[in-house]
């Protein structure tokens, strides 16, 4: 089964910084994917970057970046130019298929906590 | 084209009643998605549907169940209510289960409060 393990209960960044939130994985999987999420105090889970394990390349999508280390299993989220919009919870994602069918689940870690400071 | 979206977004009951959730996903998604989320346990999965059928459930007991309609919108039953069962309770829906990149999008939730 996969595990997402999620370090950073809270961080603290100043407005326009980056700031970079932790993520490591177990899994036994050769193919698998990586999702981060957002979810503001609203409770809506946001998609804000996917990285697959045979991508070659880093993903990046606006501001967000995702720096991928497939040897140390870890898929760190990197916000740059943080805004006070970015306040809320991020929590880290992997893809777990269930059944050859195509039936999968994602298994999410416990999450961090960003609070921007302005 | 409209998100996920679910109905009621709050909802207050004692114990021993039951309650009924519902989602309707992106028109043309057939995968639907339930997850509890709690301060506790974190995220968990409850089951998937596609195309009507139940095609997988997570560690959660009887009382809680499920269905699918032929327009893709989902509910969700949870009888016998206990304190326990407080929680956000998400919705996901996927246009085709499976695949590399099988984003989920989610529906803002239902709060479910039990008393």
């Amino acid at each position: 089964a996969q595990k997402i393990t999620q370090t950073q209960p809270g961080m603290f960044v100043q407005e326009k910084e980056a700031v970079t939130l932790d993520c490591t994985y177990d899994t036994s999987d050769q193919s698998y994917g990586l999702f981060w999420y957002k979810q503001p105090s609203s409770g809506e889970m946001i998609f804000l970057i996917y990285q697959g394990s045979y991508d070659e390349q880093n993903a990046t999508e606006g501001r967000y970046s995702l720096n991928f280390q497939k040897a140390r299993k870890s898929a760190n989220l990197v916000i740059s130019a943080s805004q006070l919009g970015d306040s809320a919870m991020y929590f880290c994602a992997m893809r777990e298929i269930l059944t050859q069918g195509g039936s999968e689940k994602l298994v999410f870690g416990k999450g961090t906590k960003l609070t921007v400071n302005p | 084209k409209a998100g996920v979206t679910q109905t009621p977004r709050y909802l207050i009951k004692t114990r021993g009643q039951q309650v009924t959730l519902s989602c309707s996903p992106i028109s043309g998604h057939r995968s639907v998605s339930w997850y509890q989320q709690t301060p506790g346990q974190g995220l968990q999965f409850l089951f998937e549907y596609f195309s009507e059928t139940q095609r997988n459930k997570g560690n959660f007991p009887g009382r809680f169940s499920g269905r699918q309609f032929s327009n893709s919108r989902s509910e969700m039953n949870v009888s016998t209510l206990e304190l326990g069962d407080s929680a956000l309770y998400l919705c996901a829906s996927s246009p085709v289960a499976g695949g590399p990149k099988t984003e989920q999008f989610f529906g803002p939730g239902t709060r479910l409060t039990v008393l």
